[in-house]
């Protein structure tokens, strides 16, 4: 059985201090490891999909990258407006994601 | 760009009655997820189509169906409301299947409350 563990549970940054959120996953057989952001309320937002070990993508002040265990989102300088549950997925059946139990980030102004 | 399309947006139901969500996906996205995520909750694989066809099952009750039309508009049927059915009901769509490398992207949810 897929498991995704997301690291830490809630997160709590001043702006401008840069830190990473953790995800850990057990497949059989990855084929994708997604990043999602999601306010509260609303409906995951789509950030990036990572393949293959060593991949690594960046959008704004985001950067994401994956190893054969886990994916790290960096953030780098984050502004309040970053605020939000990042959620980390996996992708290693048919067409199903497994998601993690999410990361709460506040930044502080 | 346009987006994956919920309604109704917020339900109110009382125990034992009847829902139905609409979902109506991204413009020539032709799969259609349904997702279930309860308070303080990941989002939980409910069932999948891809083509009109379900392509994918997941933890979906007995009590609730699914199904895809000719416009690729999906539509999931919820009977016998228990109050443990109140959550966020999220659809997904993306062109083609995710064995495809295909990304999902979901809709606004629907907010189901079961009194």
């Amino acid at each position: 059985e897929d498991q995704v563990t997301q690291s830490p549970e809630a997160l709590r940054l001043q702006e401008g201090e840069s830190s990473s959120l953790n995800c850990s996953y057990t497949v059989s057989g990855l084929r994708g490891l997604f990043w999602y952001r999601q306010d509260p309320g609303k409906g995951p937002e789509f950030l990036f999909t990572l393949y293959s070990a060593g991949e690594e993508k960046e959008k704004e002040r985001l950067k994401a990258t994956l190893t054969k265990k886990e994916s790290f989102l960096h953030i780098t300088a984050p502004k309040p407006e970053d605020s939000a549950t990042y959620l980390c997925a996996v992708h290693s059946g048919y067409s199903t994601l497994t998601f993690g139990k999410g990361t709460m980030l506040l930044v502080s102004p | 760009a346009a987006g994956v399309i919920q309604s109704p947006r917020h339900l109110i139901k009382e125990k034992r009655e009847t829902a139905t969500l609409k979902c109506y996906p991204i413009p020539r996205h032709d799969t259609v997820y349904w997702y279930q995520q309860g308070p303080g909750q990941d989002p939980q694989f409910l069932i999948s189509f891809y083509e009109k066809m379900q392509s994918d099952k997941g933890s979906i009750p007995d009590r609730f169906s699914a199904q895809q039309f000719s416009d690729y508009h999906s539509e999931l049927n919820m009977s016998s409301l228990e109050l443990g059915d109140s959550a966020l009901y999220f659809c997904a769509s993306s062109l083609g299947l995710l064995s495809r490398k295909e990304t999902q992207y979901f809709g606004p949810g629907t907010r189901l409350l079961v009194l």
